[in-house]
């Protein structure tokens, strides 16, 4: 079972640089969300999806862009890369919003 | 202001030590809490939910509670592979209301 998919595992960007993170589950879950971890805090919401079309934003959304076309697909998008955006970046979805999530295994991100 | 709060920040244990870790919480109406084991390199793994004051969970060497400000995730006579960091998060309100603790790095020494 893939469950979350994330690609790349690494990347290094130069600042304002912009590049895409994707996410894909295998689950036919309807909830997908986006986080950022960095060092001494805990995962942070970026923006988050209820459905195919439907997307909000979470704590941390500035400079960031996200779209759901698809059940399966959730990509992140850099949109002009910082130094300060620099994070592991994790997906996550669920069935639904009482259900507990599903992470995949992260995008670590550099940005020089 | 909702806070996750995870003590300690770090725990060192020897095989068979048995010990615990705390998660302190306050929101305004929680609507469920749940424990993760994170290994390095690795997105978080599911490990408990726990809805209401009383309640608990086992799994093997891990046993959860829950009162109405706390949780403690209990280790018994651990061993070197439940190396790992434990983090603690709550859900408020809405599905997306998730906010998680900074997490407890546990290493058991043989």
């Amino acid at each position: 079972n893939a469950g979350v998919t994330q690609t790349p595992k690494f990347q290094v960007l130069k600042t304002g640089q912009s590049m895409t993170l994707q996410c894909a589950q295998d689950m036919n879950h309807e909830y997908m969300s986006w986080y950022r971890q960095d060092p001494g805090m805990g995962l942070r919401l970026i923006h988050y999806s209820v459905g195919a079309g439907i997307t909000d934003q979470g704590e941390v959304p500035n400079g960031y862009n996200v779209s759901r076309s698809t059940t399966e697909d959730f990509p992140l998008r850099l949109l002009s890369a910082a130094p300060s955006q620099t994070s592991v970046y994790f997906c996550a979805s669920s069935a639904d919003g009482d259900q507990p999530q599903h992470f995949g295994d992260g995008t670590r991100l550099s940005i020089l | 202001e909702d806070q996750v709060t995870q003590s300690p920040e770090a725990l060192r244990l020897q095989e068979g030590e048995s010990s615990s870790l705390n998660c302190s919480y306050t929101v305004s109406g929680l609507r469920g809490l749940f424990w993760y084991r994170q290994d390095p390199g690795k997105g978080p793994e599911f490990l408990f939910t726990l809805y209401s004051a009383g309640e608990e969970k086992e799994k093997e060497r891990l046993k959860a509670t829950l009162t109405k400000k706390e949780s403690f995730l209990h280790i018994t006579a651990p061993k070197p592979e439940d190396s790992a960091t434990y983090l603690c998060a709550v859900r408020d309100g809405g599905y997306n209301k998730l906010i998680f603790g900074a997490g407890t790095r546990l290493a058991v020494h043989p």
